[in-house]
């Protein structure tokens, strides 16, 4: 079955410009995740949705950032007024969200790059 | 600091060696994961163990798991070069579903 898309797959924008970012989970997988990963870095971790749960947003670095799971299933990160410390690959994903099974599965990112 | 820290922060050995990663955690666990990544993009989930497990095998990978020094290992075996790659540990520690990764080792496999 199809894995975990995201798109765009590479973004440019300019400084202070707003981008939203889109996430494509399994089918079925109740849970999803957005990191941040700076060249060359460990992953951050932004924000976490699980089904119809008060999303954690304890990861999100600023006001800047934001991000909604419409109908349990697509996410969107939005990005508004963009800084070039926000350059980095965003990363997506999800997990069956079941007690003790927590794999998740990621998608391919989205490469952000703020000029 | 981070939950999850691995070392050696890189690693560079011959085809045909075992390549061994550690991860050091602060914090009691469910379960502790190790995950791939080639060139940056998406992670793939290697192998997971369960606190209450010791060592477990996959293939050409071996992990362990020390509670008590709060501490996995990640051994290849007979490395190939298709296992260049950056390697993460990733720690539940029982806040819903959410994992904590480490900082990764960045293995290199040479012909």
């Amino acid at each position: 079955g199809a894995g975990v898309s995201q798109s765009p797959s590479n973004k440019v924008t300019e400084k202070g410009k707003d981008v939203e970012l889109r996430c494509d989970p399994i089918s079925g997988h109740t849970a999803l995740y957005w990191y941040r990963q700076s060249l060359g870095q460990g992953l951050e971790f932004l924000i976490y949705f699980q089904g119809n749960s008060a999303p954690d947003k304890s990861g999100l670095p600023s006001d800047r950032f934001s991000a909604e799971r419409t109908g349990g299933s697509v996410s969107t990160l939005t990005i508004q007024r963009t800084q070039q410390e926000d350059s980095a690959v965003y990363l997506c994903a999800s997990s069956p969200g079941t007690s003790g099974n927590n794999e998740q599965f990621f998608g391919p990112g989205t490469r952000l790059t703020v000029l | 600091s981070q939950q999850g820290e691995e070392d050696p922060q890189a690693l560079s050995i011959q085809e045909g060696e075992n390549a061994t990663m550690n991860c050091s955690y602060k914090t009691s666990i469910n379960n502790l994961q190790w995950y791939r990544q080639n060139s940056g993009r998406g992670l793939v989930h290697l192998i997971l163990i369960r606190s209450n497990e010791r060592e477990k095998h996959s293939g050409r990978l071996r992990v362990t798991l020390d509670t008590s020094k709060k501490s996995s290992s990640l051994l290849i075996t007979a490395s190939r070069a298709a296992d260049t790659a950056s390697y993460f540990c990733a720690t539940d520690t029982g806040g819903g579903n959410k994992l904590t990764f480490g900082t990764g080792t960045q293995l290199k496999v040479e012909l």
